[in-house]
């Protein structure tokens, strides 16, 4: 079975301090994994995936398959990162299966 | 690109109405995913469509839920009766292909029902 974890439904932390949101998989085989972000009053969208091995809006996730983890990581938090982030797999079936997200609220 | 488009964007019923959504998919995409996402929850799977076949419905409640995807193109979910705990948002996505990499998401339908 495919499972994907946030173990934090709220995070909350000041401007410039550093960000880490939390991911926990369950999977068997080897994943994919995502992270989604939906911004106030917009759509749900990709931020990043573990196989670009990319730096979005500062952001950066790797993939540590002995922890099973992708925790989503970005140094200097600006007040534009509040947003609900959502942590996804995709595992054999090639559907995604999603966290139940964390909400960030960055403080001035 | 014009993205994802759904309507309607909010419904109000009574337990045991019917309803139905409407999704129209970034013009190309192969794959259609309609997701339930209750609050509090992430989005979850109900069916999945390649073209106009049905990939993984694994997760519809196929009792009362239905969804068509004619010609490849627009696709409608339809909820036959209602639950109470049907309340929730229902999201349309679409991908260029086959694999999950990168789905693209409508505005999403909140569905109350009373």
């Amino acid at each position: 079975a495919q499972r994907v974890t946030q173990p934090e439904k709220l995070l909350s932390v000041f401007k410039g301090a550093p960000v880490e949101l939390k991911c926990n998989y369950s999977y068997s085989g080897s994943p994919e994994l995502f992270w989604y972000v939906q911004y106030s009053r917009q759509r749900l969208q990709l931020l990043l995936r573990h196989i670009s091995r990319e730096s979005i809006k500062g952001f950066t996730a790797d993939l540590n398959k002995g922890e099973t983890s992708f925790h989503l990581k970005k140094p200097f938090a600006q007040e534009e990162d509040s947003a609900m982030y959502y942590c996804a797999l995709s595992g054999g079936a090639q559907k995604l299966v999603f966290g139940q997200g964390t909400r960030l609220t960055i403080n001035p | 690109e014009a993205g994802v488009a759904q309507s309607p964007r909010y419904k109000i019923i009574e337990k045991r109405q019917s309803v139905a959504f409407w999704c129209n998919p970034i013009s190309g995409h192969a794959t259609l995913y309609w997701y339930q996402q209750i609050l509090g929850q992430g989005p979850k799977l109900l069916i999945q469509f390649q073209n106009n076949g049905v990939v993984d419905d694994s997760q519809l409640p196929k009792d009362r839920f239905s969804a068509e995807r004619l010609k490849g193109v627009d696709s409608t979910l339809k909820i036959q009766p209602a639950k109470l705990e049907d309340s929730a948002v229902y999201l349309c996505a679409s991908s260029r292909d086959f694999t999950p990499n990168e789905q693209f998401f409508g505005p999403g339908t909140r569905l109350t029902v009373l």
